[in-house]
């Protein structure tokens, strides 16, 4: 039992470039989010999902998407990458009577 | 909207001496709390959720609907709880909402 994993740990972007952040979860859990952690700015809710095929914007959501075709993954892309998307990204799942399991983070870059 | 206040940045204390981490919420019907901790460059772990009431590595934490907070307590800090502490609030089903963080610095 992995819990929440995300790849990759680290990445640099310049730019413009576009890439997608991998987040998975083996707890069969129907609720999944992206939080972007900024210094002084506590985590701030990207995008979430309640359940495969259903997602809804959170706080911060602009310049990113994502989709839920599976239970097990969701994926964050970035779309044209911007230097104030520098910051740590984490993923986390639960279930309706749980908690939120958090992975361990992917820490970007954008040059 | 919901809305989680951490109004201390970063809170030093020395060994021993007690610890009141402060957390307020606004939001309008019945919110689920809890008391996350993120110790040096890992992944955020849950320490405590008001439902449980239970005490872990000797912190509590009591929600007082009243005065709409939630801050967590400990009688003697160690050193080992430096960290950033962050309050969270689930409403409903949805993700959770959390605090800027508060660092908690424990000196020897």
């Amino acid at each position: 039992n992995a819990g929440v994993t995300q790849t990759p740990k680290f990445q640099v972007l310049k730019t413009g470039q576009s890439m997608t952040l991998q987040c998975a979860q083996d707890m069969n859990h129907e609720y999944m989010s992206w939080y972007r952690q900024d210094p002084g700015m506590g985590l701030r809710l990207i995008h979430y999902s309640v359940g495969a095929g259903i997602t809804d914007q959170g706080e911060v959501p602009n310049g990113y998407n994502v989709s839920r075709s599976t239970t097990e993954d969701f994926p964050l892309r970035l779309l044209s990458a911007a230097p104030s998307q520098t910051s740590v990204y984490f993923c986390a799942s639960s279930s309706s009577t749980s908690t939120q399991y958090f992975g361990p983070g992917t820490r970007l870059t954008v040059l | 909207a919901q809305r989680v206040t951490q109004p201390e940045k970063l809170l030093s204390v020395f060994k021993g001496a007690p610890v009141e981490l402060k957390c307020n919420y606004s939001y309008s019907g019945s919110p689920e709390l809890f008391w996350y901790v993120q110790y040096s460059r890992q992944r955020l772990q849950l320490l405590l959720r008001h439902i449980s009431r239970e005490s872990i590595k000797g912190f509590t934490a009591d929600l007082n609907k009243g005065e709409t907070s939630f801050h967590l307590k400990k009688p003697f800090a160690q050193e080992e709880d430096s960290a950033m502490y962050y309050c969270a609030l689930r409403p409903g089903r949805r993700a959770l909402t959390f605090g800027s963080g508060t660092r908690l610095q424990v000196q020897p």
